[in-house]
């Protein structure tokens, strides 16, 4: 079936470093891809996404570009801030299947000053 | 209302006592979806809704788990005879139809089974 897989964390890095957190998928088709961000004490809030192959999203300085050729949907930051400390999901989506979200482990990144 | 709505915010039970969850979707979203968010388990789909039918229950991890959804609004999502497993933090989530469109998500239930 289909599935998410990222890279485990906790991961912590210093205020202004490069972030990557790497997320594969297993799907069949041409599912939409997803991160969402769960920041301290809230909900679970859409970070950006993609539709299609070489598609990439963007948001707060954040991207990830649908890599059909190595099924991965990695997300990207060049310079972390302290606020940027939450849990990150990935996330596929498939019509076929009630357009359920597959989520993956989530990846905590916390950010030091 | 603005967003996803849930309540209770926060309910702790006995184990053995039944629960009730209620989810009031974004106004329009005609796809409802449960999920589970367990320490260190991520998030588990447990039950689908589009209008007031379930496809896909595929998640609900027993028979003591049920929803319904009503007017193809609100949704309620029981636990019946609850066990200390159960502890978890229930979200709901709705979206518009299309593989593309976002989910978006209540600030969840926490359920405590003492």
């Amino acid at each position: 079936g289909d599935s998410v897989t990222q890279m485990e964390g906790p991961v912590t890095l210093s205020e202004e470093a490069f972030l990557t957190i790497n997320c594969t998928y297993t799907a069949t088709g041409y599912p939409s891809l997803f991160w969402y961000v769960q920041y301290p004490g809230e909900g679970l809030q859409l970070l950006l996404k993609a539709t299609k192959a070489d598609d990439k999203g963007s948001n707060k300085g954040f991207e990830a570009t649908y890599r059909k050729e190595t099924t991965s949907f990695h997300l990207e930051k060049g310079s972390v801030q302290v606020s940027d400390s939450a849990v990150y999901f990935c996330a596929l989506r498939r019509a076929n299947q009630g357009g359920k979200l597959i989520f993956g482990q989530g990846t905590e990144l916390s950010v030091k000053p | 209302g603005a967003g996803v709505s849930q309540s209770p915010s926060n309910k702790v039970t006995e184990k053995g006592k039944d629960v009730e969850l209620r989810c009031d979707p974004i106004s329009g979203h005609t796809a409802l979806y449960w999920y589970r968010q367990s320490l260190g388990q991520g998030l588990e789909f447990l039950i689908y809704f589009q209008g007031n039918s379930a496809p896909d229950k595929s998640g609900l991890p027993s028979d003591r788990f049920s929803a319904e959804r009503t007017g193809g609004s609100v949704s309620t999502l029981t636990i019946q005879r609850t066990q200390q497993e159960d502890s978890a933090v229930y979200l709901c989530a709705s979206s518009l139809p299309g593989q593309g469109k976002e989910l978006f998500f209540g600030e969840g239930s926490r359920l405590t089974v003492l």
